[in-house]
C-alpha cells in the first residue's frame, strides 16, 4: 500500500519569496512516480510538476521544483519568487510502477496563502 | 481544445435521493476516473472506466456506480444519499495508450451538497 503524508495543513509566504512544502510518503515499490498538484478554489487539480523514482536530478518546472530525496522518502516541492496567483491548496501524489494505470494515492494536502 | 468538462458544477440534494454526475474527457483520452474530495480532504479514487468497463475501483460502496459511453464520457450515479457523501466529485481523463507521460487531467468537479 502507500501512503502520502503532507504535515503542514497551512503555509504563509510573503510575495516574491521562496516557499517549501513538505511531502513523505511510503511505499514498497522500487519504481513510482511522485507528483504535485495545484488546486485553486475553483476545484480544478492543476498538474504542476512529475517526479519518477528512477530520475537522478530533480524535477524543475518554471518557478518549482521538487526536492526529491529518496532515501528519506521525501519529494518536498518548492516554489521560487511566490506570486498571489499561487494562494491555493497543494496536493503530493504518488503513483504506482503500472504504466497507463494511473491511479494516484494523494496526500491531505497544504493550503498556500502569499501574502502581498 | 476542449478540456475534461462535468456537469453540474453545484447541486443539493436530500438524504435517499440518488444524483447522477457527468463527464466528457479531453480530446483524444480514452479513460475515465472518477475522485470523492471531501473539505478537508485529499481526492479518493471511486473507479476508473476504459472501453466502457469498470477496470479498477477504490474503497467505495455498491451505492457508486458508473458508466462510460462509446464517445468515452462517463457518468456517476449515487444511490440512497447519505449526508457523508457531501464532497467535491472530480473526474479525471487520460489515455492509456500513453505511457505515464500522459498527464492526468481534472475537471473542475461537481459539489454535491446532501441535505
Amino acid at each position: 500500500a502507500q501512503k502520502i503524508t503532507q504535515t503542514q495543513p497551512g503555509m504563509f509566504v510573503q510575495e516574491k519569496e521562496a516557499v517549501t512544502l513538505d511531502c513523505t510518503y511510503d511505499t514498497s515499490d522500487q519504481s513510482y512516480g511522485l507528483f504535485w498538484y495545484k488546486q485553486p478554489s475553483s476545484g480544478e487539480m492543476i498538474f504542476l510538476i512529475y517526479q519518477g523514482s528512477y530520475d537522478e536530478q530533480n524535477a524543475t518546472e518554471g518557478r518549482y521544483s521538487l526536492n526529491f530525496q529518496k532515501a528519506r522518502k521525501s519529494a518536498n516541492l518548492v516554489i521560487s519568487a511566490s506570486q498571489l496567483g499561487d494562494s491555493a491548496m497543494y496536493f503530493c501524489a504518488m503513483r504506482p510502477p503500472s504504466g497507463g494505470s494511473y491511479i494516484p494515492t494523494f496526500g491531505r494536502g497544504t493550503s498556500l496563502i502569499v501574502h502581498p | 481544445d476542449a478540456g475534461v468538462t462535468q456537469s453540474p458544477t453545484h447541486l443539493i440534494k436530500t438524504r435517499g435521493q440518488q444524483v447522477t454526475l457527468r463527464c466528457s474527457p479531453k480530446s483524444g483520452h480514452d479513460t475515465v476516473s472518477w475522485y470523492q474530495q471531501a473539505l478537508g480532504q485529499g481526492p479518493q479514487f471511486i473507479f476508473q472506466y476504459y472501453e466502457e468497463e469498470e477496470r479498477q475501483r477504490g474503497n467505495f460502496p455498491d451505492r457508486f456506480s458508473g458508466h462510460q459511453f462509446p464517445n468515452y464520457s462517463s457518468e456517476l450515479n449515487v444511490n440512497a444519499l447519505l449526508l457523508g457523501d457531501s464532497a467535491l466529485y472530480l473526474c479525471a481523463s487520460s489515455s492509456l495508450l500513453l505511457d505515464w507521460d500522459g498527464e492526468l487531467f481534472f475537471g473542475e468537479g461537481s459539489r454535491l451538497t446532501v441535505l
